[in-house]
C-alpha cells in the first residue's frame, strides 16, 4: 500500500529565510506526486504537483519541488518565505492504478514564520 | 463563482442523529470525492464517486452513505452520529484524464462537524 512521511510535524523559519519541507513516499511504480497547503480560511489548495518529465516542478506562490526517485523524496521548497506563507502543508501521493482518484496524504507539516 | 462548495459550513449536533452535508461542483468534473480530518489535521479519503458510480468505499461505517444525485453533486449523510464523527469533512473533484487517470483535485472550504 502506498504511504506517504512527512518527517516534521512542525517548522518555524524567519521571514525572508529559505524553506524546506520533506516528503517521502512509498510506492511500488512511478507515483504521481502532490503538495497541497491548507491555509485557516482559504481550504485547501494545490502548490504543485509531479506526473512525469522534469523531475523539478514548478508551483504557485515561488514554490518548488524536487522528485528523486533514488531517495524517494519529493522535497518542497522556497527560496525566501513571506509570513502570508504560514499553514499546513500536505504531500500526497496519487495511486496510478486509479490514476489520483486515491489520494494519499502524509500526515502534514505546520509551518510558522516569524518576523 | 465558487468551484467546489459544500454547505453547511458548520454543523453542531447531538449523539445520535442523522445529518447530511451537501457538496457541488461547477467546473465539471466527473470524479467527487469525500475526504475526513481529523483533530490532528490527518487527511483520509472516505469515497470518491466517478459518473455517479462509487468508486473508493475506505472501510467507512455504514452509517455513512454517500449519494449522488447527478455528476456536479456529492452528498454525504450520516446516520446515528457518533462523538468520533466530530471532524472536518471535505468535499473535491476532479477530472478523468485521457490516459484513464485523474487530474488535481480541487477542494471544498469544509465542514467542520461537532457532535456533542
Amino acid at each position: 500500500a502506498q504511504s506517504v512521511t512527512q518527517p516534521d510535524i512542525h517548522i518555524t523559519v524567519s521571514e525572508g529565510a529559505s524553506l524546506e519541507l520533506r516528503c517521502n513516499y512509498s510506492y511500488g511504480a512511478t507515483p504521481y506526486l502532490f503538495w497541497y497547503v491548507q491555509s485557516p480560511g482559504q481550504g485547501i489548495q494545490l502548490l504543485l504537483k509531479y506526473f512525469s518529465g522534469d523531475t523539478l516542478v514548478q508551483g504557485i506562490k515561488g514554490f518548488e519541488a524536487e522528485f528523486k526517485r533514488s531517495q524517494s523524496s519529493f522535497n518542497l521548497r522556497k527560496p525566501s518565505v513571506h509570513w502570508s506563507d504560514a499553514a499546513e502543508y500536505f504531500c500526497a501521493v496519487g495511486d496510478t492504478n486509479f490514476g489520483n482518484e486515491k489520494l494519499t496524504f502524509g500526515t502534514g507539516t505546520r509551518l510558522t514564520i516569524i518576523p | 463563482d465558487t468551484a467546489v462548495s459544500q454547505t453547511p459550513k458548520y454543523l453542531v449536533t447531538q449523539m445520535g442523529n442523522d445529518k447530511s452535508i451537501k457538496c457541488e461542483q461547477n467546473l465539471g468534473h466527473d470524479t467527487m470525492y469525500w475526504y475526513k480530518q481529523d483533530s490532528k489535521k490527518f487527511l483520509k479519503i472516505m469515497f470518491s464517486y466517478n459518473n455517479k458510480e462509487l468508486i473508493i468505499n475506505e472501510t467507512v461505517p455504514n452509517r455513512f452513505s454517500p449519494k449522488s444525485p447527478d455528476k456536479a453533486h456529492l452528498n454525504l449523510h450520516i446516520n446515528s452520529l457518533e462523538l468520533g464523527d466530530s471532524a472536518v469533512y471535505f468535499c473535491a473533484s476532479s477530472q478523468v484524464r485521457g490516459s484513464g487517470s485523474t487530474d488535481t483535485q480541487y477542494f471544498g472550504p469544509g465542514t467542520r462537524l461537532t457532535v456533542l
